[in-house]
């Protein structure tokens, strides 16, 4: 079974641009979570998708969004870039329903650089 | 508000010692947690997760174990070897949330010498 992707894997944008990070999730999960990772903050849990409808979000400013396509497949979205959104964003992917199917699954992550 | 909080931060130790990582939880309310390894620049790698009726995992080398009164975890890694150098990440999933959302530590990052 092949794993979680991201693509792509690196990004360098300008301040102010907008950038789309795209996560395809394992075959037959239907969730599928956006962490943000930063030396300073580490992991942070940005929002999660199941069945095209957002289940759950953090603390993030509403310059980032998400959608879920109807074949599970997400995408991310920052607006108006800024310096701090330098960062690795990773996907995970998981059942995301019924008892025990929680465990999650991290694809290699996007390195976001903004100059 | 849930806090996961990892100690030592850092570990270096020669092979084939065996060692203990420690992860504290504030909010003994969680529905499972989750062990994961990161190699520098990478994704996670799930390494074992035990849901909140479980004392105890075991994979391999691995064993992790949970006592949410204390609100503690541990991962033992036995035999320790030079591959298993890597930041070693726990995480929470909250009982009364809704979804999958994680809550992480910042890591032990191990350093295995040969």
């Amino acid at each position: 079974k092949a794993g979680v992707t991201q693509t792509p894997r690196y990004l360098i944008k300008t301040r102010g641009q907008q950038v789309t990070l795209s996560c395809s999730p394992i075959s037959g999960h239907r969730s599928v979570s956006w962490y943000q990772q930063t030396p300073g903050q580490g992991l942070q849990f940005l929002f999660e998708y199941f069945s095209e409808t957002q289940r759950n979000k953090g603390n993030f400013p509403g310059r980032f969004s998400g959608r879920q396509f109807s074949n599970s497949r997400s995408e991310m979205n920052v607006s108006t870039l800024e310096l701090g959104d330098s960062a690795l964003y990773l996907c995970a992917s998981s059942q995301g329903q019924g008892v025990g199917s929680y465990e999650q699954y991290f694809g290699p992550g996007t390195r976001l650089t903004v100059t | 508000k849930q806090e996961v909080t990892q100690i030592p931060a850092a570990l270096s130790v020669p092979e084939g010692e065996n060692l203990v990582l420690n992860c504290s939880f504030t909010d003994s309310a969680i529905y499972n947690l989750q062990w994961f390894r990161q190699d520098p620049g990478k994704g996670l790698t799930s390494l074992l997760l035990i849901q909140s009726s479980q004392r105890e995992q075991t994979s391999g080398r691995l064993n992790a174990s949970l006592d949410k009164s204390s609100g503690r975890s541990t991962l033992y890694i036995a035999a320790s070897q030079p591959g298993d150098s890597a930041t070693y990440l726990c995480a929470a999933r909250g009982a009364h949330q809704a979804g999958t959302a994680l809550i992480f530590g910042k890591g032990t990052t191990l350093s295995v010498s040969s």
